[in-house]
């Protein structure tokens, strides 16, 4: 089994609608992370937490909201979806402490129309 | 600001054609530079970690070193098989969050 699991791994949705995009590891790590990448624009962080009662906005939060539901889960919710948040939208871990690079799951597509 | 620029934006080899993938950044007080390798759709692998001007390390045909200003991405020899988007990051100044580049995509064809 994978160390990162995120589901769904495709998902096509209205405008409008409330998604919610999960994210569960077996890592044992406390940082948890959601990025969203785009051609020509790279990774680019929405939020991320540092322990269970820690979550920070990140770069490009607007439009999402995230639930850090137990140090292994870490939610990430469009609240009303709209064309532009259409993406590949990744999860990632890491320990905690300086130096440590992140351990990314293998990604949702979502596709709003 | 903090950035990481990579270069070229795509690179095009011929199988057994050596070259290398530049990553520039600038942040004060490098914590780390981290080298991934991302296939289509998929998430990024970690290769490398460098923390001090002068580091190398080496993974197969992949070898990473780091100046004080970029660090660079050989790969000797090619295969198909190493085609796929590299990417660096650092860590932001005065936090602890990764900033990425925004990668080179690598074509090797046979």
């Amino acid at each position: 089994d994978a160390d990162v699991t995120q589901t769904p791994r495709n998902r096509i949705t209205k405008t409008g609608k409330r998604i919610m995009l999960e994210c569960s590891q077996t890592k044992g790590h406390d940082r948890m992370y959601w990025y969203r990448q785009d051609p020509g624009l790279g990774l680019r962080l929405i939020y991320y937490s540092f322990d269970v009662k820690d979550i920070n906005k990140g770069e490009i939060s607007d439009g999402y909201s995230v639930s850090r539901q137990a140090q292994a889960k870490f939610s990430l919710s469009l609240e009303s979806a709209i064309p532009n948040q259409t993406a590949l939208y990744f999860c990632a871990t890491s320990e905690t402490g300086t130096g440590y690079g992140y351990t990314f799951g293998s990604g949702t597509r979502l596709t709003v129309v | 600001e903090d950035q990481v620029t990579q270069s070229p934006e795509a690179l095009r080899l011929q199988e057994g054609e050596s070259s290398s993938l530049n990553c520039s950044y600038t942040v004060s007080g490098l914590r780390g530079l981290f080298w991934y390798r991302q296939d289509p759709g998929k998430g990024p692998e970690f290769l490398f970690t460098l923390y001090s001007a002068g580091e190398e390390k080496e993974k197969e045909r992949l070898k990473a070193t780091l100046t004080k200003k970029e660090s660079f991405l050989h790969i000797t020899a090619p295969k198909p098989e190493d085609s796929a988007t590299y990417l660096c990051a650092v860590f932001q100044g005065g936090s602890e969050k990764l900033v990425f580049g925004k990668g080179t995509k690598l074509t090797v064809n046979p």
